[in-house]
Formats: structure tokens, sequence, C-alpha cells
């Protein structure tokens, strides 16, 4: 089945722009999608279709994939960006085609 | 607005079975296809199963398949899954999430019920 690799955690200074890469074989021939999730709560689409943004999500938010490599970019990060985020896929030669990343942590210098 | 309310969860033996329900409300929920995802503690997203909007296409992660049910009611706009011989590895958090049509992401999700599966 098909597997998504993320970093467990990320660092970033506030102000500072932060990525974080998700990783599959070919994944450039899918379409990849973002969520974040505080704690103690339910996730949020934060980037759908490689790089399109749900309406109410700051421009600071962005994505892209190419090769074996999708990323989501946060740019001018803020203390409430801290989070957990996680990729997903949709494995079409799969009969249980939903993927998801591992996850990666966040964190807010 | 879209809501995605989950109910159903509690404590559970092992071997033990139980069924959440996720009522929708603020869209045309024949209109989406739905998934349960769940969350074991202080562990990452796992999908759980998907269901189509007619109820026809269904898939289940492998982790469930042969104990877990999804179904749904179109007329009452809600969301079902039936989990039988349950173990404590299936103790998380369900959460029920509509499917944005094509793009099969998940944009609106519930607040999640608490499984637990204990002796």
């Amino acid at each position: 089945s098909y597997v998504l690799t993320q970093p467990p955690s990320v660092s970033v200074a506030p102000g500072k722009t932060a990525r974080i890469t998700c990783g599959g074989n070919n994944i450039g021939s899918k379409s990849v999608h973002w969520y974040q999730q505080k704690p103690g709560q339910a996730p949020v689409l934060v980037i759908y279709y490689d790089s399109d943004r749900p309406s109410g999500i700051p421009e600071r938010f962005s994505g892209s994939n190419s090769g074996n490599t999708a990323t989501l970019t946060i740019s001018r990060v803020e203390a409430g960006d801290e989070a957990d985020y996680y990729c997903q896929v949709w494995d079409s030669s799969s009969d249980h085609p939903v993927v998801f990343g591992g996850g990666t942590k966040l964190t807010v210098l | 607005q879209v809501q995605l309310v989950e109910s159903g969860g509690g404590l559970v033996k092992p071997g033990g079975s139980l069924r959440l329900s996720c009522a929708a409300s603020g869209f045309t929920f024949s209109d989406y296809y739905m998934s349960w995802i769940r969350q074991a503690p202080g562990k990452g997203l796992e999908w759980v199963s998907y269901i189509s909007s007619s109820g026809s296409t269904i898939y289940y992660a492998d982790s469930v398949k042969g104990r877990f049910t999804i179904s749904r009611d179109n007329a009452k706009n809600s969301l079902y899954l039936q989990m039988n011989s349950l173990r404590a590895e299936d103790t998380a958090v369900y959460y029920c999430a509509r499917v944005i049509a094509a793009a099969e992401a998940f944009d609106y999700w519930g607040q999640g019920t608490l499984v637990t599966v204990s002796s």
C-alpha cells in the first residue's frame, strides 16, 4: 500500500518560514491535502489539491507538489500555527484508498 | 453552517460492540461522500472507512475489515459505524468527516467521540 513519510518535528522562529515535507513514491502524480490539528481539537483542512486554500485559511499557508515530495509552506509563522500537520492522498489503485502521513509537530520557538 | 456531531462512544469490553452515529446538518447530506477517521491517544490520524453518497460504494481499512460496518441514512442525515469484535487497539477518538467531491479530501470534521476498549 502507498506510504507517506513526514518528519516527526519541525521548529521555526516566529516570523520565519516553515516547510513541512511529505514524501511518497511519485507523489507528484497525486493530489495532496494538508490538515492542521491543534491539541484537543479536530483536524482542519488547510490545503487541498496540492495548493488550494479553503475559505478562511490565511494566504500564509501554501502548498506545492512535485516528484516524490509535497511541501506545506507556512510564511510569517505565528505562535498560533503551532500544531500537528498531516498530509493525505487518495490512492486510486487501492481498495483502501485514503492514506495519511504520520504527522509533523510544528513548534514555534 | 455545516455541522457534524458524533455520538455513541464510550467504554466497552474487548469483544464487545458499539454503534457510532454522526448527525449532519447545514448541507445536503445525500450529495456527499462521508468517512470515518480515528486517532488513538497520542497517535496520528488513521482512516477507517468511506461510503459514497448513495451508499453503493464502501471501503474499509484492513485493520477493521470484517469487524466494522459503515452505513448511512440519507433521510435522517446520518452516518453510522457499527463496530463489532472490538479490540484494545480500536481505542481512539472517532471522527466523521465530509468528503470534498472529486478531491477526496475532508473539508469538515466533527468534534469526535471517544471509544475505549478495556476490560
